[in-house]
Order: C-alpha cells, then sequence, then structure tokens
C-alpha cells in the first residue's frame, strides 16, 4: 500500500517559533504534494502544494521545502500565530487520488 | 456559494441500523470522496467515485455502501455490518482536469456516535 509517513504526531511551539511537520513517502510515481490543514470539527483545507520539480514554495507564512533525492517534504510556518494551531495533514499522488499522512496536531502557545 | 454541504452535522445510530450520511457539491466536480477520520488515523478513504453511475471501494469499504445517481450527489450508507462506525465522516470532491486545478474541498463533516 502506498503510504506517507508524517511526523511528529504532535508539536506544541510558542508564538513566534518555527514549527517544522516532516513527512516522507516511497512512490516514485508521486508527483504532487499537497498540505492540509484542520480546525476542529471542520473539513481540512488546502493550504499549499508542491510538485517536485522544485524545491521550494512559498505562500505567506507557510513555506514547503521538498527533498526529490531523499523522497521527503516538510512545512515551515514562520512567524506562527495561536490562531495556527490545528491539525496538518500532509498528502501525495500520482494520479488523482491523494494519500494522506497521519496528521500533526500543532498548538501555538501565546 | 460554491462548496460541499454534508448533513446532518451530528447523527447518532443504534446497534443494527443502517444510517445514511448526505454529501452534495456544487463544484460541478466530477469525483467525489467519503473519508472517515480516526484520532491519530488520518483520513482513510472510504470509497470513491469518478463519474456518475460509477464508484470504487477505498482501502476500508467493508460495512459501507454508497451510490452516484447524480454529479452533485454521493450519499454514504453506513450498514450495520460495520462493527466501530463511531468517527468523523467527511466527504470532499474534485475536479480532474489537472493536479493543480484538482485539489481536494471537503465538506465539514459527520460526526457518527454509536448508542
Amino acid at each position: 500500500q502506498q503510504q506517507v509517513k508524517q511526523s511528529p504526531q504532535s508539536l506544541i511551539v510558542q508564538k513566534g517559533g518555527i514549527p517544522i511537520i516532516n513527512c516522507a513517502y516511497e512512490n516514485t510515481a508521486f508527483d504532487y504534494f499537497p498540505w492540509y490543514q484542520q480546525f476542529p470539527g471542520k473539513g481540512p483545507a488546502l493550504l499549499i502544494a508542491i510538485r517536485p520539480d522544485v524545491s521550494e514554495k512559498k505562500e505567506g507564512r507557510f513555506t514547503i521545502s521538498f527533498n526529490k533525492s531523499a523522497k521527503q517534504f516538510s512545512l515551515h510556518i514562520m512567524d506562527s500565530q495561536p490562531g495556527d494551531s490545528a491539525t496538518y495533514f500532509c498528502a501525495a499522488t500520482g494520479s488523482y487520488q491523494l494519500t494522506f499522512g497521519k496528521g500533526t496536531k500543532l498548538s501555538v502557545i501565546p | 456559494d460554491g462548496g460541499i454541504t454534508q448533513s446532518p452535522k451530528y447523527l447518532f445510530r443504534k446497534e443494527g441500523q443502517n444510517v445514511t450520511l448526505s454529501c452534495e457539491q456544487n463544484l460541478n466536480h466530477d469525483a467525489m470522496y467519503w473519508y472517515r477520520q480516526d484520532p491519530g488515523q488520518g483520513l482513510r478513504l472510504i470509497y470513491y467515485s469518478q463519474i456518475v453511475n460509477d464508484f470504487q471501494k477505498g482501502d476500508i469499504a467493508e460495512g459501507y455502501s454508497v451510490s452516484r445517481e447524480k454529479k452533485e450527489s454521493f450519499p454514504l450508507t453506513v450498514t450495520s455490518a460495520q462493527k466501530n462506525p463511531t468517527a468523523f465522516y467527511l466527504c470532499a470532491s474534485s475536479r480532474r482536469v489537472s493536479k493543480e486545478a484538482y485539489g481536494y474541498t471537503f465538506g465539514s463533516g459527520t460526526r457518527l456516535t454509536v448508542v
């Protein structure tokens, strides 16, 4: 079964810190890597996504770093805020069906 | 506003009962999906449909059934054969034009509890 391994399972940072969430994959056919943000009681929402032909993508305070040779990618949140407290899922696909990581629960404390 | 509507938000099921969760989208998306979410388990695919009148089993289809009679609608039935149905259920949809345009849109979920 195709897998995406995500770590850590939970993360606590202080306001202004830079939480980093890591994901690793095995299937070299994967060519699209989105991140989703989910608040309690809500559905996930697309946050940012990257293709493997670039090593980094920034959107506002959110940055994806991609290492194709290592088959790893990560999400960095700059100047984190309490409002960023949520569960973050990485995902990957080589077709039109996403495979999700198990999620990281981020808590940003004031 | 375009989006995905899941109903009800909360649902209680007695042992041995079948229940149906509704999912409607007005995004004109071709593909629709049902996921189950349990704490620490991430999102697990139950069923998906890429076109009307066609659907495929996902990783955990046992005890569930779906239909896709209309492009806008993809209801999920949790049958009595599903032994542990208490979970948060998420419906999603997507276009199939390209991966960038593709991006899943999720509904707000239905929390099902067995009583």
